[in-house]
């Protein structure tokens, strides 16, 4: 078992671009959350995935978007790039356990460095 | 905003000592939180976790424990090791919506 994988491990943008970012979660995970770690922060919650629609979502602009699909994989979009969006991104795969997200079970991926010039 | 904070960026002890990582947090709601432990080009991992109707929990070298009036968290490691070197975040939920604070780093020395 892989665990959760991320590609790609680093990119690099310029200002007004699109940038996806892929994660696959780990096997028997049917959950996906997306973070984002400023440097010197700690991760902050962007959005959920849960049966291919988002279920929750931080505080984030619209400019962020994501997908999940049938295979539980993710995608996280983010349009017109700013240089505040330079950030390590990571993914969270986990469970649903009757409704209530079982964080014990909250595995993450490596993480996307994405720089933005 | 910042509902979970971690006021020591860093932490160094020595091996076999006590290692004390303290958390503070605002949002009386929260009812689920974590510790987790990140080493370098790493994502975070799961370490321990308390629900708020309990004040401690323990697994082996770690206890978490949580004052709900003082809503404060603390996570202590006994015996250190080298090996607990990394960066320590302390988390908190509400209705599945998680907080992290900025972490503390550990540096635990032999």
């Amino acid at each position: 078992d892989a665990g959760v994988t991320q590609s790609p491990t680093h990119l690099i943008k310029t200002r007004g671009q699109q940038v996806t970012l892929r994660c696959s979660p780990k096997s028997g995970h049917d959950t996906v959350s997306w973070y984002q770690q400023a440097l010197g922060q700690g991760p902050q919650f962007i959005f959920q995935y849960y049966e291919e629609e988002e279920r929750q979502r931080g505080n984030f602009p619209d400019r962020f978007s994501g997908h999940q699909f049938p295979n539980y994989s993710s995608e996280l979009n983010v349009n017109a790039l700013l240089l505040g969006d330079s950030a390590l991104y990571l993914c969270a795969s986990s469970y649903k356990s009757v409704g209530q997200l079982n964080y014990n079970e909250q595995f993450f991926g490596p993480g996307t460095r994405l720089t933005v010039l | 905003d910042q509902q979970v904070k971690q006021n020591s960026p860093s932490l160094s002890v020595q091996e076999g000592r006590i290692s004390i990582l303290n958390c503070d947090y605002t949002n009386s709601m929260f009812d689920y939180f974590l510790w987790y432990k990140k080493y370098p080009a790493e994502g975070p991992t799961f370490l321990i976790s308390i629900s708020s109707i309990k004040d401690k929990n323990e697994d082996g070298r770690f206890t978490v424990f949580l004052n709900k009036s003082a809503k404060h968290l603390s996570l202590h490691i006994v015996p250190s090791q080298p090996g607990d070197s990394a960066v320590y975040f302390c988390a908190a939920s509400e209705d599945n919506d998680m907080r992290f604070g900025a972490g503390t780093r550990l540096t635990v020395k032999p």
